[in-house]
């Protein structure tokens, strides 16, 4: 177990939507990265976030945004859901930036209907 | 072209044989280099990390850089079952951001 955790487990919205999805990072570290994996590929970076400030984005809309919380615990939101968006969602927190491992949760399933 | 190629596979081995993965990047500036392992349902979780040409052994695993070929491998000796799942290799880009390959699902008969 990696000590990161994400709620809900699986989620289903419709087009149009909003969603919130939540990660609990290991304490004492200070970095949270959320990707975006589509089933039958590898994750894509969606954005990184360091001492609750934004620190690097991906190939990725405005309608993708996040928070990080001082109790290491960070959102994604994504507004005005796409059928496109069904993946699973993943965080993974690290103590630093740069080349620090990086350790996952389990993922948020999201499908919009 | 693709920052990152893997074969997705699927591979199918039987216990015990030697398993093979590889993956080729372009971007020269690549420095780290790791490998993940993801279970079905599950995030994943690293298994192997270098940041040098050469190899690198842990236990069943090793993992092999060329940089100069801008390849890397994992080989996974005398294969179980549970060794069955999809492996993603992963690099840091310049900013510091882990760029991802397709991944390769593999499974091992009994």
């Amino acid at each position: 177990e990696t000590g990161v955790t994400q709620s809900p487990t699986h989620l289903i919205k419709t087009r149009g939507q909003q969603v919130t999805l939540r990660c609990s990072s290991q304490s004492g570290h200070n970095t949270v990265s959320w990707y975006q994996q589509a089933l039958g590929q590898g994750p894509q970076f969606i954005f990184q976030y360091y001492r609750e400030e934004e620190n690097g984005r991906g190939n990725f809309p405005p309608r993708f945004s996040g928070l990080q919380f001082p109790n290491y615990s960070s959102e994604l939101n994504v507004n005005a859901l796409e059928l496109d968006d069904s993946a699973l969602y993943l965080c993974a927190s690290s103590p630093g930036l740069a080349s620090d491992t990086q350790y996952f949760g389990p993922g948020t399933r999201l499908t919009v209907l | 072209q693709k920052e990152v190629e893997q074969d997705p596979g699927p591979l199918s081995v039987p216990e015990g044989a030697i398993v093979s993965l590889n993956c080729t990047y372009s971007n020269s500036a690549f420095q780290y280099f790791m490998w993940y392992r993801q279970y079905s349902r599950k995030g994943p979780e690293l298994l192997m990390y270098t940041y040098s040409s050469g190899n690198k052994e842990d236990g069943r695993f090793t993992a092999q850089v060329d940089k100069s070929s801008k390849y890397i491998s994992l080989f996974i000796r005398d294969s179980q079952p549970s060794d069955s799942a999809t492996y993603l290799c992963a690099f840091y880009n310049q900013g510091g951001k882990l760029i991802f390959g397709q991944g390769t699902e593999l499974s091992v008969k009994p």
